[in-house]
């Protein structure tokens, strides 16, 4: 009964280091989504996967960049960490295919602090 | 102009009260709308999904969709302590088959 896992759950970075946010989903789910939240602020779609192979924007992608792996695997990655990306990292996906939106289901988050 | 909005709030009812959540949204091709819950330091949870006009009943929450006014409900009847949260309204981003835009959300408090 998994549904979205996220590693890791915190990390700490200095600035100017580089990690990969991992998640992964067992629900067969076709679409795959990277957020932020920030204290006090709604969620931010960084970046998302439609279907395994494709990739697009959101609306803060700056600054990180994404794999979708496989159906199961879509990560984050932040090449050179700013304090700015301190934040709240949700991944999530939906059974979503083009034809109607299905609601999306949300990991347990990583809590992202930079130095 | 955002395209989903929420009360902030905080929306405060005594226990036992029925609490209402309320969301307009811009988009009048919308056809799936989606309430969350997501406890302070937690994720978002999906609580409710709905697909049409009229009202849809899981237990104590009912959500509300009137889509010729263009706003979305959330009742929840016999309020608890335990429901204190923040509610986030969902809706289809416009032309967008996959991507949803949330509400900022309306922090709901219950007091015991």
């Amino acid at each position: 009964n998994a549904g979205v896992t996220q590693t890791p759950k915190f990390q700490v970075l200095k600035t100017g280091q580089s990690m990969t946010l991992q998640c992964a989903q067992d629900m067969n789910h076709n679409s795959m989504y990277w957020y932020r939240q920030d204290p006090g602020m709604g969620l931010r779609l960084i970046y998302y996967s439609a279907s395994e192979g494709t990739t697009d924007k959101g609306e803060v992608p700056n600054g990180y960049n994404v794999s979708r792996l496989n159906k199961r695997e879509f990560s984050l990655r932040l090449e050179s960490a700013a304090p700015s990306q301190t934040s709240v990292y949700f991944c999530a996906s939906s059974a979503s295919r083009g034809t109607s939106n299905q609601p999306q289901h949300f990991g347990d988050g990583t809590r992202l602090s930079i130095l | 102009q955002k395209e989903v909005e929420q009360n902030s709030g905080p929306l405060s009812v005594p226990e036992g009260a029925i609490a209402s959540l309320n969301c307009t949204y811009s988009d009048r091709g919308s056809q799936s709308f989606f309430w969350y819950r997501q406890y302070s330091g937690k994720s978002p949870e999906l609580i409710m999904s709905i697909y049409s006009n009229g009202d849809k009943e899981d237990g104590r929450f009912t959500a509300q969709l009137n889509k010729a006014s263009q706003y979305v409900s959330l009742l929840i009847r016999d309020s608890q302590p335990s429901d204190s949260a923040t509610y986030l309204c969902a809706v289809p981003e416009m032309d967008s088959s996959y991507k949803l835009i949330f509400g900022s959300g309306t922090r709901l408090l219950v007091r015991p």
